[in-house]
């Protein structure tokens, strides 16, 4: 079974369409991320999510909308889409209350805009 | 703000040592973890360390940790032509994971 899985692995869209990708785990975690990692493979923490509400938001433009609908699911939402967004995503999980909350991470997805 | 700076690329030969390093800011730094990318895959965490730990062994891993100066590094022995991929040592303060900026491990024969 897939702990942290997320869909679509490839995403090719158009400048100014409107997309989601989705993540679920099933480790019973507590905590979910979202991170980009760009083409030079810099990886950047966007929101952080803890039993469904918003901890971390980072810097990140408007145009992107995370949603928890529960414990298990992080969706992301992005309005408008630019050429700057192109990026692979990743989303990830953490037991908040481990004692080695080591974060376990998804495919990730590829995002094309073009 | 919290910064984590490792070098981009490192070359070894296949049975030589790796040693990957990794400096960060955050003195918060509650783990400190060593996660491996490999070509179009996800993150697959290899190892971590406990702030108050100086080192931790675990088979051909070896992390180091220099609290005092902020610094981590992660020693592969006997690095195999599986061990290229991206390596990421990543902070925790709190409920926030940090990464650095990736340090690529090419192995050549």
């Amino acid at each position: 079974d897939t702990a942290v899985s997320q869909t679509p692995k490839y995403l090719v869209t158009q400048m100014g369409n409107d997309k989601s990708i989705k993540c679920e785990q099933n480790l019973g975690h507590d905590t979910m991320y979202w991170y980009k990692q760009d083409s030079k493979k810099f990886l950047k923490i966007m929101f952080s999510y803890n039993n469904k509400e918003l901890i971390i938001n980072e810097t990140v433009p408007n145009r992107f909308s995370p949603k928890s609908p529960d414990k298990a699911h992080l969706n992301l939402h992005i309005n408008s889409l630019e050429l700057g967004d192109s990026a692979v995503y990743f989303c990830a999980s953490s037991p908040r209350l481990a004692p080695v909350a080591e974060a376990f991470f998804g495919q990730g997805t590829r995002l094309t805009v073009v | 703000g919290e910064d984590v700076e490792q070098s981009l690329f490192l070359s070894v030969r296949e049975g030589d040592s790796s040693v990957i390093n990794c400096t960060y800011t955050d003195s918060s730094s509650t783990y400190l973890y060593w996660y491996k990318q490999e070509p179009g895959a996800g993150l697959q965490l290899l190892t971590y360390i406990f702030s108050n730990m100086d080192m931790k062994q675990d088979q051909r891993l070896t992390v180091l940790l220099n609290k005092k100066d902020k610094h981590l590094s992660l020693r592969i022995a006997d690095t195999q032509t599986g061990d290229s991929a991206i390596y990421f040592c990543a902070e925790r303060a709190a409920s926030k994971l940090t990464f650095g900026t990736g340090t690529r491990l090419q192995v050549t024969l």
